[in-house]
């Protein structure tokens, strides 16, 4: 599975846009790139997922550039409620026994949105 | 909405002793997946599970662990002799693939795991 790297923290404030990026150098042409939020105590929760250029739902953005090498997660507006740790993941789609779509999560993203 | 469940939502219990997390996975998905988050550290993998046998597993997941799916419907971690450091949260999840959806991972809420 491809590495991904992303800032460790960010902070923001209540109504701006943030952006986070993440780079995966070494995606393979069948992996997906997907975002995880996970509150404190909580499991992780799916945010969005994308194979290339621009994926919207209602709750962020995802852009993928031609290359794929990186992505970026775009939440617009954020409130307090935001604050959460953001993990970007790459994974191969699930096929059989031998390929579950089992997600590696790394460090994360801890996105702090202040009043 | 459909969800993942998991009991119980806290266990504490004495080193050495078993211990069996319970999940109740999406009902029509068809993989199942273990992972734990120590506090204060990443969420690992730990196992997948499809067709009724261990798919995937992780260094983590060594002879102490084991797996189940009993009843078509519940699915289950056992720890046979915990130690401290199998302190954790533990998460279930489950997904479907499919070319429709995103095969995305729906995590339960956890089951934290205290050992003493």
């Amino acid at each position: 599975l491809a590495k991904t790297t992303q800032p460790i923290s960010m902070d923001s404030y209540e109504g701006q846009e943030v952006n986070i990026t993440c780079s995966h150098n070494n995606i393979a042409t069948n992996d997906y790139i997907t975002w995880y939020q996970q509150f404190p105590s909580q499991g992780p929760r799916f945010i969005i997922q994308g194979y290339k250029t621009k994926v919207t739902n209602e709750v962020a953005s995802l852009f993928i550039p031609a290359d794929r090498k990186s992505s970026t997660l775009s939440l617009p507006r954020v409130s307090l409620s935001d604050t959460a740790v953001y993990y970007c993941l790459v994974r191969s789609p699930a096929g059989g026994s031998s390929n579950t779509g089992k997600l590696i999560f790394g460090q994360g993203t801890t996105l702090q949105v202040k009043p | 909405e459909p969800e993942v469940t998991q009991t119980p939502s806290h266990q504490v219990t004495q080193m050495g002793q078993e211990v069996i997390l319970r999940c109740v996975p999406i009902s029509n998905h068809l993989y199942f997946y273990w992972y734990r988050q120590i506090l204060g550290q990443k969420v690992e993998f730990l196992v997948s599970f499809y067709n009724n046998e261990i798919s995937e597993k992780s260094e983590i997941f060594d002879d102490q662990f084991s797996v189940e799916r009993p009843d078509g419907s519940n699915f289950t971690l056992k720890i046979r002799s915990t130690k401290l450091e199998d302190s954790a949260m533990y998460f279930c999840a489950s997904s479907i693939p499919g070319t429709k959806n995103t095969g995305e991972l729906f995590f339960g809420e956890g089951s934290r795991l205290t050992v003493l």
